[in-house]
């Protein structure tokens, strides 16, 4: 099974702060990397697929890169509406969910 | 518009069975396949496996293999998640989501409540 991991696991950060999470895969993944918003009581949203590739919708400030083993999303500049716990999902063997970086009001 | 619509709430006994059901529509259901992904209260997202709805071929989690069961209903657009010999750690919000490469649309999910 890939076991995948997040850095950090908890950010503070502030209204217009540029933010970077980290995911990283225990083998690689090629670019089969996708990346989620997910707020309390709601669904995961998707945000982010094939590495680097913007969903349909998705504010242009969320941007991702990243290949093989290493992965980031990155945040330009943080909007109220981003406070909210993000996961990255691989989809190269099977399926798998890092344990997710929540980004709270510094 | 592509929605995924959910069954309602269960509780259920330990030792009991649950049948989580998805109803897709705004899309050609057999061109995708359906995904299963749990939740643990405050806790993060599990995969649980995934089936074509093309053919019906299935995937699962090695940890629930034996215990899980996919299917799906062609002719409803309607696809079925069952968890049998439900343990009490198997109490989390059940979602389905639509899977071409990666889970782009996702149901609203589904609270699963395990106990005695």
């Amino acid at each position: 099974d890939i076991q995948m991991t997040q850095s950090p696991s908890t950010l503070s950060a502030s209204v217009g702060d540029r933010v970077t999470i980290t995911c990283r895969a225990s083998q690689s993944i090629s670019s089969w990397l996708a990346w989620y918003q997910q707020k309390p009581g709601k669904a995961p949203k998707l945000l982010i697929y094939k590495a680097s590739s913007l969903e349909s919708g998705v504010p242009s400030r969320f941007s991702g890169s990243g290949s093989g083993t290493e992965f980031t999303l990155t945040i330009s500049s943080l909007q109220p509406d981003d406070f909210a716990t993000y996961y990255c999902q691989q989809y190269n063997s099977y399926s798998s969910f890092g344990p997710g970086t929540k980004v709270d009001i510094k | 518009q592509v929605q995924l619509v959910q069954s309602g709430a269960e509780v259920k006994k330990p030792g009991a069975s649950v049948k989580v059901s998805c109803k897709a529509s705004g899309y050609t259901f057999t061109s995708y396949g359906i995904s299963w992904v749990r939740q643990a209260p405050g806790q993060g997202l599990e995969w649980m496996g995934w089936i074509s709805a093309y053919n019906g071929n299935t995937n699962y989690a090695q940890k629930l293999q034996g215990r899980v069961t996919m299917t799906t209903d062609t002719s409803t657009s309607t696809a079925y998640m069952e968890l049998r010999s439900l343990r009490s750690d198997d109490t989390a919000v059940y979602y389905c989501a639509r899977r071409g490469e990666y889970d782009d649309y996702w149901g609203q999910g589904t609270l699963v409540t395990v106990s005695s």
